[in-house]
Formats: C-alpha cells, sequence, structure tokens
C-alpha cells in the first residue's frame, strides 16, 4: 500500500531552536509538495517541487524556511529560528506528473507546537 | 485568485442517513479533490474528479465543470465518516497548487 511517510509525527520545541520536518514521497512521484494547515488561514501551499528541482517557494517565508530536496525518496522542510506563529500542522503531498491534471496524495503529516 | 466555498460549514447527522455536501467555486478549473480529513488529522483522498461522476461504496461525487460546484454524497452515514470534508481545486495558470475550501465538519452520531 503505497503512501507518503513524514517524520516525525509531533514536534514540541521552543522559540528560537531549529525544525527539521522529513517527507518519503510515494516511489515513481516526481512531484512533492509541502502545505500547512491553520485554524486561521486553513491549508496553503508552502512549497512546490518537480524532478527535485524547486518550482514554487511564494508562500514559504524565505527568511526562515527552507525546503530541499536532496534526493527523489527525501523532502525535507527546515525552520530556523521557529517562532509561536509557526505552530501548525505541516503536509507533504506528492504526485506523478502535471499536478494541473493529477491527483496529489497526502501524508500523515507532522504538528509542530513551538513554545 | 479563484474562490471556493463549501456548504454546509457544520453537519450533524444520525447515523444511518445521507447527505449531500457543496463545493462551487468562482472560475474554472482542470483539477478538482475531495478529502476527508478523519478526528486524527490525516487527509484522505476520496476523488480526483475535475468533471463527470465517480461511485466509491457509500460514497460518490458529481462534478459540473460548466456550472462550477461539485458535489459529494454519502449514503448510510457511519460514525467513521465523522470528520471534515475538503474540496481543492486547481486552475491551469496556478502552477500546481491546490486552493482548498473552508471544509464541511460532518458529525455522525449513533
Amino acid at each position: 500500500d503505497a503512501r507518503v511517510t513524514q517524520t516525525p509525527r509531533d514536534k514540541v520545541t521552543e522559540m528560537g531552536q531549529e525544525v527539521t520536518m522529513r517527507c518519503q514521497p510515494i516511489l515513481g512521484h516526481n512531484t512533492v509538495f509541502w502545505y500547512r494547515q491553520t485554524m486561521m488561514q486553513g491549508l496553503e501551499l508552502l512549497a512546490y517541487f518537480r524532478n527535485r528541482a524547486p518550482l514554487d517557494d511564494s508562500g514559504m517565508p524565505k527568511d526562515r524556511f527552507s525546503a530541499e530536496m536532496p534526493d527523489a525518496t527525501l523532502a525535507t522542510l527546515k525552520i530556523q529560528p521557529s517562532e509561536p506563529r509557526d505552530s501548525a500542522v505541516y503536509f507533504c503531498a506528492s504526485g506523478i506528473g502535471d499536478p494541473t491534471y493529477n491527483e496529489q496524495f497526502f501524508g500523515p503529516g507532522t504538528r509542530l507546537t513551538v513554545l | 485568485g479563484i474562490q471556493v466555498e463549501q456548504s454546509p460549514p457544520d453537519l450533524i447527522l444520525q447515523e444511518g442517513a445521507n447527505s449531500t455536501l457543496r463545493c462551487n467555486f468562482s472560475d474554472s478549473v482542470n483539477n478538482l479533490q475531495w478529502f476527508h480529513q478523519n478526528p486524527w488529522g490525516q487527509l484522505i483522498n476520496l476523488f480526483y474528479i475535475p468533471s463527470g461522476t465517480k461511485q466509491n461504496g457509500r460514497l460518490s461525487a458529481t462534478t459540473v465543470a460548466t456550472e462550477r460546484y461539485s458535489l459529494l454524497y454519502i449514503s448510510s452515514s457511519q460514525t467513521t465518516d465523522s470528520g471534515v470534508y475538503f474540496c481543492a481545486v486547481i486552475r491551469y495558470n496556478q502552477g500546481g497548487k491546490l486552493i482548498f475550501g473552508q471544509g464541511t465538519e460532518l458529525s455522525v452520531k449513533p
């Protein structure tokens, strides 16, 4: 049963600390997305990769957030330094081909709490 | 940008009842997905349905692209159907970004 996996599932940290979230897309998928879910904003896109190349990171606060794909089986999202307003659930999703015409599959999410 | 509106915002049902959830969008779309976010927070894919009708067990969905809406039907609801149902769309010029509605929160009582 092919699924997107994310680690950690829950993370509690203190303000100012670095946070790294990891995602393993479904094998064979070549698009990866990072979304963030908050009560106020709902679900919003942070970053989008296709064939490991970043295509859109306009939704990401550039000063503290960074997203990378070291290889086709791993995507990372880092926050440094973290702030209480970063508390949210971070979802990774993956898909095949042009996402305009294809389905995105979501991982279980990482629930981040910044104290 | 495109607007996605879901109705109703909340719905309470008795087990066994049927329901219809609606998703309206403000412009033509190339991609539409329905998700169920369960009480544990997981987003589960229900349908990829930019147009037409699909069925999967007790759930079915219809998208009328020309009239800019989609409907999700839940028949013989069960307590495990509880959670939030999201509609999300992509328009060709959005670069692959899913735009989500605010969701319909469904509670099925035993």
